[in-house]
């Protein structure tokens, strides 16, 4: 069975703060991708990151991190010196690639709320 | 370019009436979704295309019928809605590339509430 856990339903942090979000995933699959995406209070859905199985390599983009790891099956969202800006559901997602029509498995989402 | 567009943004119906959503892309992508959000249950699948013509089940297929007619749209119908019906609509289209998987583009959403 494939599935995504976000196992944080809530995190509140004083702005600066550093946060981790949580996501762990099962799946049979070798080949498969993760994501992590964002909705602001506005409501959309913004795309953060892609993430093949194939590549292990953590990555920074400005204040954000993601630290990948196989071995724990697990995939994990960090945001250094958060902002209120930040405030927002994130979703974490699996998209195994050989299940027909490129489907996202989503988590349950974990919404921050950045205080200032 | 305007992406992934939806129609109407918000409606509410009562129960027992019929609706259809809209959603269009421009991106000229082979495969379209429709997903519900429900508070803490993150984004579940209803159905999706893979191309036009085509339409599959997702999880959570009850009480919904898609038709894909053209590449670029893809319509979510509501036979005879339900109060459990009562969510927010999210479409999404995409297309395979090496290396990328399917990422996937959303449309703004369709808030809709059954009474």
């Amino acid at each position: 069975a494939q599935k995504v856990t976000q196992a944080q339903t809530e995190i509140s942090v004083v702005e600066k703060e550093d946060v981790t979000l949580d996501c762990v995933y099962e799946t049979r699959d070798t080949t498969y991708y993760l994501f992590w995406y964002k909705q602001p209070p506005s409501g959309e859905l913004v795309f953060l990151i892609r993430r093949n199985s194939f590549d292990e390599q953590n990555e920074i983009s400005g204040r954000y991190s993601w630290n990948f790891q196989k071995s724990t099956s697990s995939f994990n969202f960090t945001i250094t010196a958060s902002q209120v800006v930040d405030s927002a559901v994130y979703f974490c997602a699996l998209n195994p690639p050989y299940n027909q029509g490129g489907k996202l498995i989503f988590g349950q989402g974990t919404e921050l709320s950045v205080k200032p | 370019n305007a992406g992934v567009t939806q129609t109407p943004k918000f409606r509410v119906l009562k129960t027992g009436q019929s609706m259809t959503l809209l959603c269009a892309q421009d991106m000229n992508h082979e495969y379209m979704y429709w997903y519900r959000q429900d508070p803490g249950m993150g984004l579940r699948l209803i159905h999706y295309s893979v191309g036009e013509g085509t339409t599959a089940k997702g999880e959570v297929p009850d009480g919904y019928n898609v038709s894909r007619l053209k590449k670029q749209n893809f319509l979510l119908g509501l036979e005879s809605a339900a109060p459990s019906q009562t969510s927010v609509y999210f479409c999404a289209s995409s297309s395979p590339r090496q290396g990328a998987g399917y990422e996937q583009y959303f449309g703004p959403g369709t808030r809709l509430t059954v009474t």
